[in-house]
C-alpha cells in the first residue's frame, strides 16, 4: 500500500499546455504539500494545505493552482506551461496538531518535461 | 534569513569507509531537524529527525546525527558505508509551528565505490 501516491509518474508536454498532477495520501494526515525539485536537486516548497485550507503559499506564478477537494487529496494544476516548469514535483503529507508539525512523508514524484 | 547549508556537494568514498556529511542552518528559535535520503530515481525518505531531547539521534540503516546547538549544526554520520548508500542526502530544518515552512539544503551526492 502506497502511503503517498502521485499520478502521473512521468509527464511530457508542449509549452503552452495545461496539465494537472494528482496526489493522494492514505495516512489520515491533515496537511499536504507540493514541492518542486529542479535539475540541480534543489527542493523548494510551493504550497501547503491543512484540512483543505491554504497555509503556505510561496512565491509561485499564479499559473500554478493547487486544489484540495478533501484532506486526502491535493492536486496541482498548471496553466500555460513554460520550459522552466520542467522539474520533479513532489507531494508530501504530515499529521499536524494545532501548533506542531510532524514528519513529512513524500510521494514518488512526478517528472515533468516541457518541450 | 532562514537557510540550510550543505557544504559537501559530492562525496566519493570506498565501501567500509566512515561518513560524515555536514549541515549548518540559520533559523531563529526552536527548530526541528531532518535528514532525508533520495536513492537514484526514487522519492525522499526520512533517515532520522530531531525534535527535542537527546541531541544524538539514531536513524535507519545505521545512520546517526548529532545536533550541536552552539554550532547550529546537524551532521550526519555512518561508521561504515555500503555501496547501497549511494544516494542524494538532504538536510532540512523547520520551526515547530504549523505555519513555519521546511527549508531544505541543496543536497550532498554520495557515491560509494564497490
Amino acid at each position: 500500500d502506497t502511503a503517498v501516491s502521485q499520478t502521473p509518474k512521468y509527464l511530457v508536454t508542449q509549452m503552452g499546455n495545461d496539465k494537472s498532477i494528482k496526489c493522494e495520501q492514505n495516512l489520515g494526515h491533515d496537511t499536504m504539500y507540493w514541492y518542486k525539485q529542479d535539475s540541480k536537486k534543489f527542493l523548494k516548497i510551493m504550497f501547503s494545505y491543512n484540512n483543505k485550507e491554504l497555509i503556505i503559499n510561496e512565491t509561485v506564478p499564479n499559473r500554478f493552482s493547487p486544489k484540495s477537494p478533501d484532506k486526502a487529496h491535493l492536486n496541482l494544476h498548471i496553466n500555460s506551461l513554460e520550459l522552466g516548469d520542467s522539474a520533479v514535483y513532489f507531494c508530501a503529507s504530515s499529521q499536524d496538531t494545532a501548533s506542531l508539525r510532524e514528519t513529512q512523508y513524500f510521494g514518488p514524484g512526478t517528472r515533468l518535461l516541457v518541450l | 534569513a532562514q537557510s540550510v547549508s550543505q557544504h559537501n556537494h559530492h562525496v566519493i568514498l570506498s565501501e567500509a569507509a566512515s561518513l560524515e556529511l555536514g549541515c549548518n542552518y540559520s533559523y531563529g528559535g526552536t527548530v526541528n531537524l531532518f535528514w532525508y535520503v533520495q536513492y537514484p530515481g526514487q522519492h525522499l525518505q526520512l533517515l532520522l529527525k530531531y525534535f527535542s531531547g537527546d541531541p544524538l539521534v539514531k536513524g535507519i540503516k545505521g545512520f546517526e546525527a548529532e545536533f550541536i546547538k552552539s554550532k547550529f549544526s546537524f551532521n550526519l554520520r555512518k561508521p561504515s558505508v555500503q555501496w547501497s548508500d549511494t544516494a542524494e542526502y538532504f538536510c532540512a530544518v523547520e520551526g515547530p509551528s504549523r505555519a513555519s515552512k521546511i527549508i531544505f539544503g541543496s543536497g550532498t551526492r554520495l557515491s560509494i565505490r564497490p
